[in-house]
């Protein structure tokens, strides 16, 4: 069953810790993006991947880190310069023109 | 600067009858425009697209039509079922270089039976 996978689905994290958050695809595609959505907002661009080991700043960049050591995932990383990192993170996948998202990931920072 | 615009935070319409949701953009570079559904806590899910080649798109029950001379395009859904309830967002991207996506703040769909 194909898809994208992320988790945890809800993670709380203590402010100034730095904090992982998993995405992973099965559908052997090569582009992967990662977005944070705000109540009110559209989905903003944290970071890019359009092939395994290189990825690009988005719109948003500022206290994330990503890397992309393999083709099916591309973890985010969420450190304690991120000044507002609660939010709802969705990653995604591309094939053409389409993107496919994963379920998403509820980071509350306590 | 919002480049993709969504101007109407919710709407509400009667089962049955015709969904209209909007979507303004500024961009002429875009050549690709995408309609998500998405529901809370949960990954969006695609409904439909069009490329700037063309003018409307159909898919079953959901159409888009594009204007590129008003940077605009619309997502009609007919016959509107309590389960199209949920938050719409479009996107739109250039198909080429680097192939970001940009969204809309969505527009809440509520579908009354």
């Amino acid at each position: 069953d194909g898809g994208i996978t992320q988790s945890p689905k809800y993670l709380f994290r203590k402010e100034g810790q730095n904090v992982t958050l998993s995405c992973e695809q099965n559908l052997n595609h090569d582009a992967m993006y990662w977005y944070r959505q705000d109540p009110g907002q559209g989905l903003r661009l944290i970071y890019y991947s359009q092939i395994v080991n290189d990825f690009q700043k988005g719109d948003i960049a500022e206290g994330y880190s990503v890397s992309r050591e393999k083709k099916e995932s591309f973890p985010l990383t969420v450190t304690s310069a991120q000044k507002n990192p609660t939010a709802f993170y969705l990653c995604a996948s591309r094939m053409g023109g389409r993107q496919f998202f994963g379920p998403g990931t509820r980071l509350t920072v306590l | 600067d919002q480049q993709v615009k969504q101007n109407s935070p919710s709407l509400s319409v009667q089962e049955g009858r015709i969904s209209i949701l909007n979507c303004d953009y500024t961009n002429s570079m875009f050549d690709y425009f995408l309609w998500y559904k998405k529901y809370p806590a949960e990954g969006p899910t695609f409904l439909i697209s069009i490329s700037s080649i063309k003018d409307k798109n159909e898919d079953g029950r959901f159409t888009v039509f594009l204007n590129k001379s008003a940077k605009h395009l619309s997502l009609h859904i007919v016959p509107s079922q309590p389960g199209d309830s949920a938050v719409y967002f479009c996107a739109a991207s250039v198909t080429s270089g680097t192939y970001k996506y940009i969204f809309g703040t969505g527009t809440r769909l509520k579908v009354l039976a």
